[in-house]
Order: structure tokens, then C-alpha cells, then sequence
């Protein structure tokens, strides 16, 4: 069981979009619609951003939204905020009641 | 609302046992998992296992030899426990409550603990 894949880093000025990637297989991401994303500031726990691919918790800006396609999920981030500076993990279900996280990517607000 | 407070020894002795304890205020365990998660320093995060109010346990294939996750309804904890740790198991481990149903995702999340394993 690896972890998914996603950047390490990705970076953006504030206004603009960003889209970090969360590669799995056709055994986790690619076989269920049970992705989660979420955002850690440092020293912070993780905070849900976005679950079922595309669902968004109440109290997220709308300016968070999830996608897949295959076995690749999407989050994108439209309106950079300086505030959005942080880490990003997605989570997959990965069959037989076990879950799998990606690697991380950080995100910097130029 | 939900809060999750976590505590326990962060400092252990190679081939010692872990032993962390997570209280939910505001929520009930029905319909949901208790979980763990852990990071290690500068890593990506690391699901460690879960158990229902049921009794039914869930645990990463890596580390199920050596983890216990159990329940005390009574006082609305639930606890970790890992067994022959190694300075591999040096991190931030964290209690989250898991939605059940089939929805897998976390909503929850403690402050975290962080565990050295240092001779």
C-alpha cells in the first residue's frame, strides 16, 4: 500500500488558481469516489476541505472544489488567499476498510 | 461542537509501548470511527487504524501487528496503544473521528501528540 502521489510543491499569486493533483490506482482513487482533501497550517492539526471528491464541509470557502478523473483527484484553489499558504493531503478509500493518504504538497501564496 | 483532546508520554525507550488517550466533548461515538493518524517529522500523514462503537477494528496492514485501538464509552475516550517502538515511530500522532456509513473521511481532529523514541 504506497502513498498517493501528489507535488511536493506548488506555488501561485494572490487571485489566482491552483490545482494540485492526487495520483492513486485503480485499487484506491480510481474505484471509489471516497477522496478527501485537507488543508495544515504548521504546527496545526488537518482541517477537512473537501470529502467525496467534491463535497465541501460547511464553513469552506467556495472557493475550494474537487474533481477526478480516472485515478487522478484534483483540488483547486480559484482566488488565492495568503491565508491558503499551507500543506495539502488528499485521502483515498483503498478497499478493505483502509485508508491511504498522499504525500503532502505545500502551497505558497507568491 | 465536536472537540477531541489528546494526551500522553512523548518521550519512550526503543522497544517500549506507546500509550495515547483521546476524550470527545460534544459528540457521541454512534456512527462513527475513532481513529488515529500519525506524522512524522516533515513526512506526509499516516493513517493508523480505527474502531466503532461495534467493536469492529480497521487497521493499516503495516502496523496491525504491533496496535491496539480500544474504547471506553463510559468516559467517551478512546485509546492507542503500539507496541516495540523504534525511532521509525517518532512523530505527531493524531486522534480524529472518522464519518462511518461508508463516507471515509475525517471531520475531527485532535491537537496531536508528538512522540519521540530516543535511547
Amino acid at each position: 500500500q504506497s502513498a498517493l502521489t501528489q507535488p511536493a510543491s506548488v506555488s501561485g499569486s494572490p487571485g489566482q488558481s491552483i490545482t494540485v493533483s492526487c495520483t492513486g490506482t485503480s485499487s484506491d482513487v480510481g474505484s471509489y469516489n471516497l477522496v478527501s482533501w485537507y488543508q495544515q497550517h504548521p504546527g496545526k492539526a488537518p482541517k477537512l476541505m473537501i470529502y467525496e471528491v467534491s463535497q465541501r464541509p460547511s464553513g469552506v470557502s467556495n472557493r475550494f472544489s474537487g474533481s477526478k478523473s480516472d485515478n487522478t483527484a484534483s483540488l483547486t484553489i480559484s482566488g488565492l488567499q495568503a491565508e491558503d499558504e499551507a500543506d495539502y493531503y488528499c485521502c483515498s478509500y483503498a478497499g478493505g476498510s483502509t485508508l491511504i493518504f498522499g504525500g503532502g504538497t505545500k502551497l505558497t501564496v507568491l | 461542537q465536536v472537540q477531541l483532546q489528546q494526551w500522553g508520554a512523548g518521550l519512550l525507550k526503543p522497544s517500549e509501548t506507546l500509550s495515547l488517550t483521546c476524550a470527545v466533548y460534544g459528540g457521541s461515538f454512534t456512527g462513527y470511527f475513532c481513529s488515529w493518524v500519525r506524522q512524522s517529522p516533515g513526512q506526509g500523514l499516516e493513517w493508523i487504524g480505527e474502531l466503532n462503537l461495534s467493536g469492529s477494528t480497521n487497521y493499516n496492514p503495516s502496523l496491525k501487528s504491533r496496535v491496539t485501538i480500544s474504547l471506553d464509552t463510559s468516559n467517551n475516550q478512546f485509546s492507542l496503544k503500539l507496541t516495540s517502538v523504534t525511532a521509525a515511530d517518532t512523530a505527531v500522532y493524531y486522534c480524529a473521528r472518522r464519518v462511518g456509513s461508508g463516507k471515509y473521511y475525517f471531520d475531527y481532529w485532535g491537537q496531536g501528540t508528538l512522540v519521540t523514541v530516543s535511547s
